[in-house]
C-alpha cells in the first residue's frame, strides 16, 4: 500500500488566498483525521471523520476552516481567506480499528 | 483522556538501549497506553501500545508498571535513526477515538 498521500507537499500562497489541501486515506481505513503542526502549539488536532461523517470538528480554529469527506478515498482541509497565522505543516492520518493511526507526509504551508 | 507527564529531553548511546519514561498517574481502566514517535520533517509514525501487559513488536517493547501508573518505552538497540520525538499518549482505544498528542520527549541517539 502507498500509506496516506497528501498533497501538495509544499503551499505558499498570499494572504486572502483560498488553499485547499487534500488526502488520500489508506485503502479499507474508515477513519480520516487532519493535524496541524507549528512550533508554538505542537500538534493539534482539528477534525476527524468516520465512515465519511465528521465526528469533532471542535479541533477547526474558525470558521475560515472547513473540511469535507465527500468519499471513503478522499477528503480536503480548505482555509478560505488564509492568514500568515495559519502557517504550518498539516497532516492528514487514517486507521481502521482506531488503534494505531498513520500519518502522511504533511502539506507545508506557507501564507506570506 | 488521561494526562501524561514525559521528559522534555533525553541522550543515548548509539547501539544502546532507550529507555523513555511516561507517567499517567490519572489513567482509567478502559485507558491503553500508545506510543508514536516522530521523526524531523515527517508525519507521526505509530509504535506501540499496550493494556496493562508488557508489549513487544519489530520496534520496540512497552513495560507497563502495575498499578498502570506509568510506563517505559524501550528501544533496545538504538541506532542514529530513532533520533525523534516520542510521543507518549493514552486513550480508549478501539472506535474513532481520536489521538492527543503532547509535547513529548526530543530522544537524541549520540554516535
Amino acid at each position: 500500500d502507498a500509506g496516506v498521500i497528501q498533497s501538495p507537499r509544499h503551499e505558499v500562497t498570499e494572504m486572502g488566498q483560498e488553499v485547499t489541501l487534500r488526502c488520500k486515506p489508506i485503502s479499507g481505513h474508515n477513519s480520516l483525521f487532519w493535524y496541524r503542526q507549528t512550533m508554538m502549539r505542537g500538534l493539534e488536532l482539528l477534525i476527524y471523520f468516520n465512515n465519511n461523517v465528521p465526528i469533532d470538528d471542535s479541533g477547526m480554529p474558525e470558521d475560515r476552516f472547513s473540511a469535507k469527506m465527500p468519499n471513503a478515498s478522499f477528503s480536503t482541509l480548505k482555509i478560505q481567506p488564509s492568514e500568515p497565522r495559519d502557517s504550518a505543516v498539516y497532516f492528514c492520518a487514517s486507521t481502521l480499528h482506531g488503534y494505531e493511526q498513520y500519518f502522511g507526509p504533511g502539506t507545508r504551508l506557507t501564507v506570506t | 483522556d488521561a494526562k501524561t507527564t514525559q521528559p522534555t529531553s533525553m541522550d543515548c548511546a548509539e547501539g544502546r538501549a532507550a529507555n523513555l519514561p511516561c507517567n499517567h498517574s490519572t489513567i482509567s481502566g478502559n485507558e491503553y497506553v500508545y506510543w508514536y514517535r516522530q521523526i524531523h520533517s515527517q508525519g507521526p509514525q505509530y509504535i506501540i501500545h499496550g493494556l496493562k501487559n508488557n508489549e513487544t513488536n519489530e520496534m520496540a517493547s512497552l513495560i507497563i508498571t502495575e498499578d498502570r501508573k506509568s510506563s517505559t518505552l524501550i528501544l533496545p538497540h538504538a541506532t542514529l535513526r530513532d533520533t525523534a520525538v516520542y510521543y507518549c499518549i493514552v486513550r480508549v482505544s478501539g472506535g474513532y477515538q481520536k489521538v492527543t498528542f503532547g509535547t513529548g520527549t526530543k530522544l537524541q541517539v549520540i554516535p
